[in-house]
């Protein structure tokens, strides 16, 4: 069965810490792989999208990391700000559709 | 300023009533797409268009009917026979494909009275 699992469910940091989110699937087979960000009551937004063949991606802050042999994925947060308390999904296409994670929701506090 | 909009941004039903949720892109996308948000769960799919005049069922389309006459326009209809149609729906548009990334319009949250 495709799955996307998130762990934790839940983090709480404080204003400045880094922070690493997981994503494990069992897409198959596997065409790509991103994480969104949702902020409370919108539309998810894409952070990056990776291939088979790329084991890094960043943008800004965000670094996402792939490991398509264990089928493992991360997004790490470097020096997170409160603007980064949101809802980040895992998503992954498999041959005609998405499989979409639970999502973790990370809060920032002060 | 490009986008995908929808509308409204609350919507309440009555019993057996059916009711509309607006969907507009001016990307210039070929598909299109309206998901399902529950707590807890990930977004379940309900529909999908690839091309004007054609749609999919997705993996919970009972209680939902969509058209697709105009390329920028994808209206969701939950219908009386949704027996729990309390969620947050989210629409979204791609150039096609699974491959491709889907932008997402900022939701449409429905409550039943």
């Amino acid at each position: 069965k495709n799955q996307v699992e998130q762990s934790p469910q839940s983090l709480i940091i404080l204003e400045g810490k880094n922070c690493t989110l997981q994503c494990n699937y069992t897409v198959s087979p596997f065409s790509n792989l991103r994480w969104y960000k949702q902020d409370t009551g919108r539309g998810p937004v894409s952070l990056t999208i990776m291939t088979f063949s790329e084991n890094t991606k960043s943008n800004g802050r965000y670094t996402a990391t792939l490991d398509a042999d264990t089928k493992q994925s991360s997004l790490h947060i470097t020096a997170s700000q409160l603007s980064d308390s949101a809802s980040y999904i895992c998503v992954v296409s498999g041959s005609d559709k998405l499989i979409f994670g639970t999502g973790t929701r990370l809060q920032v506090f002060p | 300023d490009g986008g995908i909009t929808q509308s409204p941004k609350y919507l309440f039903r009555k019993e057996g009533q059916n009711v509309t949720l607006s969907c507009e892109q001016n990307l210039n996308h070929d598909a299109m797409y309206w998901y399902r948000q529950d707590p807890g769960q990930g977004l379940r799919l309900i529909y999908y268009s690839q091309i004007v005049n054609d749609f999919q069922k997705g993996d919970i389309a009972e209680g939902y009917s969509v058209s697709r006459e105009k390329k920028e326009s994808f209206p969701l209809t939950v219908t009386s026979a949704q027996k729990n149609p309390t969620a947050f729906y989210l629409c979204a548009s791609s150039w096609g494909g699974s491959q491709e990334t889907q932008y997402f319009g900022p939701g449409t949250r429905l409550l039943v009275l």
